[in-house]
This record gives C-alpha cells, structure tokens and sequence, in this order.
C-alpha cells in the first residue's frame, strides 16, 4: 500500500470527453507533483504544486489542468486528449524543495487509455 | 541544463554474482535519489544520498554517492530473482522550485 493515493487506477477516455485524474495524501506534505511515464521511459515533470500554489508548469498543453483545492489534494482535468496522452500518470508527494531531505512518495499511477 | 545518464542500459544478471551499475550527472546536485519501478508499478524510493562520501545500504543493495565525479553507484550483492525490476536515478537541485531529473533507467534481469 502506498501512502499516496490516486484513482481512477485505470480509465479509458475518448478524445472528446472531460474526466479527472485525483490524487490525495496524508503525510503533511506540502508539494504536490503530476508526472507522465510512458512505457519503458523515465516520469515526466509536468506540474509541481508548493503550499498549493502551482511553482511549475513543464509547459504542458492546456488540454491538461492541474487544481490543487487544499493541501492534501491534487487534480488533474483532462479535456479533449489526443492518443499519445495515454499513459502511466504518477503522482507524487515530498516536503517542498529547500527543507527537502527525504524522496519524493509517488502513488501507484492512473493508466489512462485515450480512444 | 541537468543531464543525468545511466549505465548500462539493461543487464542480465546470474544469480549470485555481484554487480554495479552507474548514474553520472552534468551538473551540481544536491541530492540523489534511487528508485525502483516493477513492471506497470509506481516508483518505490530505495536510497536518498546528500552529500560527497554516502553511503547507504538496504539488504543487498548498497548506494554511495561521489560529488566530485558527479558519480552513484549502486551495487548489488548475490543477486537474486526478487532484484529484477528497472532502476532509476534522480536528481534535484536545492530551492523552492527545484524538481527532479530522472535519468533513463536500468533494467535489471536475474537469470537462474
């Protein structure tokens, strides 16, 4: 069991639909990370959230929405995907950059399948 | 930019033996991180390394870290099946933006 949970673990979508990906800890942590993973490939930074303000934004296209309604929350709205949007999508979890010495939890992923 | 390699890119390990296996980055890092991925799993955080000269070791993986040749190492002892899995090294930079890089990923087979 991770301390990071998302769901839907799996979702399937077709290019015109709007659904969300959500995810929610609670360790006290106050950043909150969306990365893509594509198979046999490394996670892709897309948003960082720090003490729920978004801090990065990996110029992402806007068909990806990220929202962090408190602290131990974080959505991500997906509108009008394109096939190559599907993949693993992680969230994470850490103390905020500067006081930092512990890793970063990661969730067990949403597979999202676009149609 | 922060580059981070790793090497080999897959090895195919027999039971028993030992092995070492490399992250090299480009540029000043604070902390380095070993994460483990199984098959369609999340990431599981294996070692956090902060400074020159750690070392940190979890049954038979053992990870050191050398600042000055912007070089980790993780190496691994009498390997077995239960290690298969891909590898990942990651590295941030300090700050309240900072984020991690990832490096490609090793994938780790044990063969009997």
């Amino acid at each position: 069991d991770t301390e990071v949970t998302q769901t839907p673990k799996h979702l399937v979508m077709g290019m015109t639909n709007k659904k969300s990906l959500k995810c929610e800890q609670h360790m006290g942590h106050r950043a909150m990370y969306w990365y893509k993973q594509k198979a046999k490939k490394p996670p892709e930074l897309m948003f960082v959230y720090s003490y729920e303000k978004l801090s990065i934004n990996e110029s992402v296209p806007s068909r990806f929405s990220p929202e962090c309604p408190n602290s131990s929350l974080l959505n991500l709205h997906l509108h009008a995907l394109q096939p190559e949007d599907s993949a693993l999508y992680l969230c994470a979890s850490s103390t905020p950059g500067g006081l930092r010495n512990q890793p970063q939890h990661f969730g067990d992923g949403t597979r999202l399948s676009i149609l | 930019e922060l580059k981070v390699e790793q090497n080999p890119l897959f090895l195919s390990m027999q039971e028993g033996k030992n092995y070492t296996i490399y992250c090299n980055y480009s540029t000043t890092s604070d902390r380095l991180y070993w994460y483990r991925q199984d098959p369609g799993k999340s990431l599981e955080s294996l070692f956090v390394l902060l400074s020159n000269g750690a070392v940190k070791q979890e049954g038979r993986l053992m990870a050191s870290l050398d600042t000055k040749a912007r070089l980790s190492t993780l190496h691994i002892t009498a390997a077995v099946h239960d290690l298969s899995a891909t590898y990942f090294c990651a590295v941030d930079r300090a700050g309240a933006n900072s984020k991690l890089t990832f490096g490609k990923g090793i994938t780790l087979s044990v063969r009997p």
